[in-house]
Parts: C-alpha cells; sequence; structure tokens
C-alpha cells in the first residue's frame, strides 16, 4: 500500500528560528500533498495545497511567509516554519493523494 | 459550506460490546467519505472510505461504516470492541479533482474502552 513518510516525527527549537518539516512519498508519484494541523484535542485543520513545480495554494488565514511550502519533486514537500513562535507550537501532518488518502505520522513541533 | 459533524465528544463501550460512532456532513456534490483512527501522538490511519457503490462499506481492524444519503450520515460500527480500539476516530469529506483531494475534519470522537 501506499505510504508517506514524514520526519521529524518530534523537533524541539528555540523561539525565532526556523523548521523544516519534510514529506515524502515513498512509493508513489504525489503531485499534490497536504499540510494539516492540529491543536491539542482538536481536529486537522488544512493549512495548504502543495503542488509540484508550483506555488502552495494557502487555506484563508495561514501566514504564506510563516508557513513556507515547497514541492520540488514528485515525491517530497517540505514545510518550513519560520521565526517560530511559542504558538506555532503543534501537531503538523501531511498526506499524499493516490485515491488512497494516506497520511504521515506527523510532526509534533515545541517552540520554547 | 461543507462540514463534517461528530456529535459524540467522548463515548466509553465495555470491552465486547458493541460501537457505533456517528458522523453527518454537509456537502454539495456527491461525498467521498472516510473514517480514520488516530493513537496519541500518532498520524492518521484509514479504517475505511466510500466513494461509490454498495453503501455499506467493510474497513480492517473489524470495522464497517454505511453511508446513508437521505439522512447525510456515515456512522461507523464495530460489533465487538477490543481494547486496542481506544483512540481518536475521525469522520471526513473530501473530493477528488484534478488538484487532489484535501479533506475536511470532523471535531473527532474519544472511544474509551472499560473492561
Amino acid at each position: 500500500g501506499a505510504v508517506v513518510s514524514q520526519h521529524p516525527s518530534r523537533v524541539i527549537c528555540k523561539s525565532g528560528t526556523s523548521v523544516k518539516i519534510e514529506c515524502r512519498s515513498l512509493d508513489f508519484q504525489a503531485t499534490t500533498m497536504f499540510w494539516y494541523r492540529q491543536f491539542p484535542k482538536q481536529s486537522l485543520m488544512l493549512m495548504a495545497t502543495s503542488n509540484e513545480g508550483s506555488k502552495a495554494t494557502y487555506e484563508q488565514g495561514v501566514e504564506k511567509d510563516k508557513f513556507l511550502i515547497n514541492h520540488a519533486s514528485l515525491t517530497l514537500s517540505t514545510l518550513t516554519v519560520t521565526s517560530a513562535h511559542p504558538e506555532d507550537s503543534s501537531f503538523y501532518i501531511c498526506s499524499a493523494d493516490n485515491y488512497g488518502y494516506t497520511f504521515g505520522s506527523g510532526t509534533r513541533l515545541t517552540v520554547v | 459550506a461543507q462540514s463534517v459533524t461528530q456529535p459524540d465528544i467522548h463515548i466509553t463501550v465495555s470491552e465486547g460490546a458493541s460501537l457505533e460512532l456517528r458522523c453527518n456532513y454537509s456537502y454539495g456534490a456527491t461525498p467521498y467519505l472516510f473514517w480514520y483512527v488516530q493513537s496519541p501522538g500518532q498520524g492518521l490511519q484509514l479504517l475505511l472510505k466510500y466513494f461509490s457503490g454498495d453503501t455499506l462499506v467493510q474497513g480492517i481492524k473489524g470495522f464497517e461504516a454505511e453511508f446513508k444519503r437521505s439522512q447525510s450520515s456515515f456512522n461507523l460500527r464495530k460489533p465487538s470492541v477490543h481494547w486496542s480500539d481506544a483512540a481518536e476516530y475521525f469522520c471526513a469529506v473530501g473530493a477528488i479533482n484534478q488538484a487532489g483531494t484535501a479533506l475536511i475534519f470532523g471535531k473527532g470522537t474519544t472511544l474509551s474502552v472499560s473492561s
């Protein structure tokens, strides 16, 4: 079956620094990947749609300059949280669409 | 607007008892419906999905769901719950298009299993 790998699973960073999260489709090509954010005890909210070779599409209210998305190949999308602050602490999870709607294992970001 | 409602925030069932988790959706077109399970600190595992055809869908781990268009519902069921089923369950709706599929999730239902 389709596998989506997300790395790292956990990261702690200092306030003001940037963090990069990778999302890879391991056994299929994904022209589109999706990034979601999940606050504790809450549901998942779509942040942006990552399109290979073009700019990402951000949902309303998501700061595109803070959450940089790059989809440089058919198997890799990255989310960079720039100038992270404690309020950016959250669980970030990606998905890739090969009609299986497969999710990565998520990244727990803690900004201290 | 598209939305998913999971009316039950928290459900507790006894091990071996049957389970039904409710999900109602609001979607303008033919919905594609999903149920996912999430253990604490983990990603999402797809239990089952409905695109078309038979309205009773079988999934993994003994789960099934029934699509009822007239009720805009997609309830998840399991005849006998195991302690390992304790987790967070999310219902989601999405649409397939050329750009892919972004899902709209319900707020989730926490399942606790008592012995």
